[in-house]
Formats: structure tokens, sequence, C-alpha cells
């Protein structure tokens, strides 16, 4: 029983690189969402998704797109990485009026 | 946004009840949930309540709402070592699009 899986787990990258976070859950969920995870500042939401072939802006957003191709996936990608995107990034996804199932993070550095 | 507020830290002895506390703004809150992240994990759904509720009990874990002061607290009964962690306060309005979180609470747990 996977739930919700996070790839890569960890990664570092040097400034300007490019790089995709990809999340997959195996539990048919409609609504899937990605967080950024700062000390002291919560869970953040960077980018969520309604369902397969849709996609809608969070609170910290810029510097992200996302894509939703298959429902199963959203991905997660950093077209020119900046040093102030260093952070633990999680995934999530749910089912409609059910409460949020999360990966396990991914621990990205950027040099 | 909605804001999703906790205190910081909370340190307790082994045996001890626990309580860790969370104050939100939004007053169309639908349910208030509480997560907790061990280290290097992601966040595990502990219980949650929704907002037409008082109080739920789950063995040692009570949840309270006080709908009107918008306060909702997470009492841990008999606390152990291995409840040490950060506890996270989440709200989510009617629409269910976007969770709230607070920025987490770590409790210490000493033997």
């Amino acid at each position: 029983n996977a739930g919700v899986t996070q790839t890569p787990k960890f990664r570092v990258l040097k400034t300007g690189q490019s790089m995709t976070l990809l999340c997959a859950q195996d539990m048919n969920h409609e609504y899937m969402y990605w967080y950024r995870q700062d000390p002291g500042m919560g869970l953040r939401l960077i980018h969520y998704s309604v369902g397969e072939g849709t996609t809608a802006k969070g609170e910290v957003p810029d510097g992200y797109n996302v894509s939703r191709l298959k429902k199963q996936n959203f991905l997660l990608g950093l077209e020119s990485a900046a040093p102030s995107q260093t952070s633990v990034y999680f995934c999530a996804s749910r089912r409609s009026s059910e409460p949020q199932h999360f990966g396990d993070g991914t621990r990205l550095s950027i040099l | 946004g909605e804001d999703v507020e906790q205190s910081l830290f909370l340190s307790v002895r082994e045996g001890d009840s626990s309580v860790i506390n969370c104050t939100y703004t939004d007053s169309s809150s639908t349910y208030l949930y509480w997560y907790k992240q061990e280290p290097g994990a992601g966040l595990q759904l502990l219980t949650y309540i929704f907002s037409n509720m008082d109080m739920k009990q789950d063995q040692r874990l009570t949840v309270l709402l006080n709908k009107k002061d918008k306060h909702l607290s997470l009492r841990i009964a008999d606390t152990q070592t291995g409840d040490s962690a950060i506890y996270f306060c989440a709200e989510t309005p009617y629409n269910f699009n976007k969770f709230y979180f607070g920025s987490g609470t770590k409790l210490n747990v000493k033997p």
C-alpha cells in the first residue's frame, strides 16, 4: 500500500539548474497539493490541483510550475533554481471531503 | 489568507498530560485537523473534528473546539517519549480546496 510517493527524497542543485519533483498517489484521489516547509513557518501551499488537467496557484507559487497530466501524478518544476528555494517539499493528496495524505518529503538544497 | 497560530514549543514530563493549543481566524472553517510530524518524516493525520462538534475523543487524544473563540486544542493523556514530535493544526473552509496550517508546536517529552 504505497499511498503518496515522492521522488527523489534528496537532491542538491546549483543555482540556475532546473529539476522536476514527482508525486505519485495510488489512491485515485482527485485533489493533489505541493507544499514547502521552512523552519518556523509551517507548511505553505505552492500549487494545487482539483483534478486531472487542472492546476491552481497557492500561497507561494512564484518560481514554480506544475502539471497534472495524469490523475495519479502531480509534478512540481523549478525552471531556474534559487537558494531561496532550499526547503523540504511535501506532496499531499485527498479524496473529496476527506483529510490530506502526505508523502515523506523531498529535501532540496540549492547552492 | 487565513491565519492559523500555535505556540512553538511545549515541554512535559512522561506520564503527564499535554495540551497543544491553536487559534484560527476563518469563521467558515469546516474541518479542523491535527497532524503529527516525526523527524525526517511527512505529516501523519492524528485526528480531525467537524466544525459542528465541540469535542472528539480517540484513545489518548481529546480534541476540544471552541467555535466562538476560534480555538482548537489537542490533549494527549499519559504522554510518552514516543509522542515527541511537531504537531500541526490545520483548517479547511467549506470548499475544501485549500488547507491552512499553523507553524507547528514542538512537543518535547522528558523521561
